[in-house]
């Protein structure tokens, strides 16, 4: 069964029209994160939550907000997105405070026309 | 749409030979290391981990090896099958650090 589930798989939207990503985990894994991956690169963190605590990386544009309203689930939000902003977008969760094996779900493709 | 992507090094073997994929790492300060295998259009999945305190360790078909020194890790796969052909990519964290830092991927190719 799968344990970290994102929806949508894929997704398009339109310049600058906002956009939402979610990401539902049974694990009940205290952390989330958001990566972001372009084709061919390693996957790039963006922001990760440990339980409600959130943390952003420094080069993530304000572009990119996220939610986290329980423990099960995450939300990304672009707010305005770009032609640059078409990726696969990863969600990942993992327990403690000190990091072990994340598990990664199946990500979704964004696609901006 | 999407921005041109890096290529990634590509590894090409045969099946049933062994397979051997490099990662250096720059943080010397990293003490836990994980390799990820990424097929086309999933996420990744965890292959096999190591903490700084090994230099050595195995699974089933797979051996992680870990050189602090030259801060260099490997993946072997013995055997090499067609289903493990796939993009690889280490991954790695400090102490006091929840998150982990993806290096860059090597694509493995295995032909029948």
């Amino acid at each position: 069964d799968a344990m970290v589930i994102q929806n949508p798989r894929y997704q398009v939207t339109q310049f600058g029209k906002p956009v939402t990503l979610s990401c539902s985990q049974t694990l009940n894994h205290n952390v989330m994160y958001w990566y972001q991956q372009k084709s061919s690169q390693a996957p790039k963190l963006l922001f990760h939550y440990y339980d409600k605590d959130f943390n952003n990386e420094a080069d993530t544009p304000d572009n990119f907000q996220s939610r986290r309203p329980n423990t099960s689930f995450c939300f990304l939000d672009i707010r305005s997105p770009g032609l640059g902003d078409a990726a696969m977008y990863l969600c990942a969760t993992s327990r403690g405070s000190t990091v072990s094996e994340a598990f990664f779900g199946q990500g979704t493709r964004l696609t901006v026309v | 749409g999407e921005s041109v992507g890096l290529h990634l090094p590509t590894l090409s073997v045969q099946e049933g030979d062994n397979s051997i994929i490099n990662c250096a790492y720059s943080n010397s300060a990293s003490d836990y290391f994980i390799w990820y295998k990424q097929e086309s259009g999933k996420g990744p999945q965890f292959i096999i981990d190591i903490r700084s305190n090994m230099d050595k360790r195995q699974g089933q078909r797979v051996t992680v090896l870990l050189n602090k020194t030259v801060k260099h890790l490997s993946l072997q796969i013995a055997a090499t099958q067609p289903g493990d052909s796939a993009v690889y990519f280490c991954a790695e964290t400090s102490p006091g650090y929840s998150t982990l830092t993806f290096g860059k991927g090597t694509m493995l190719l295995v032909s029948p």
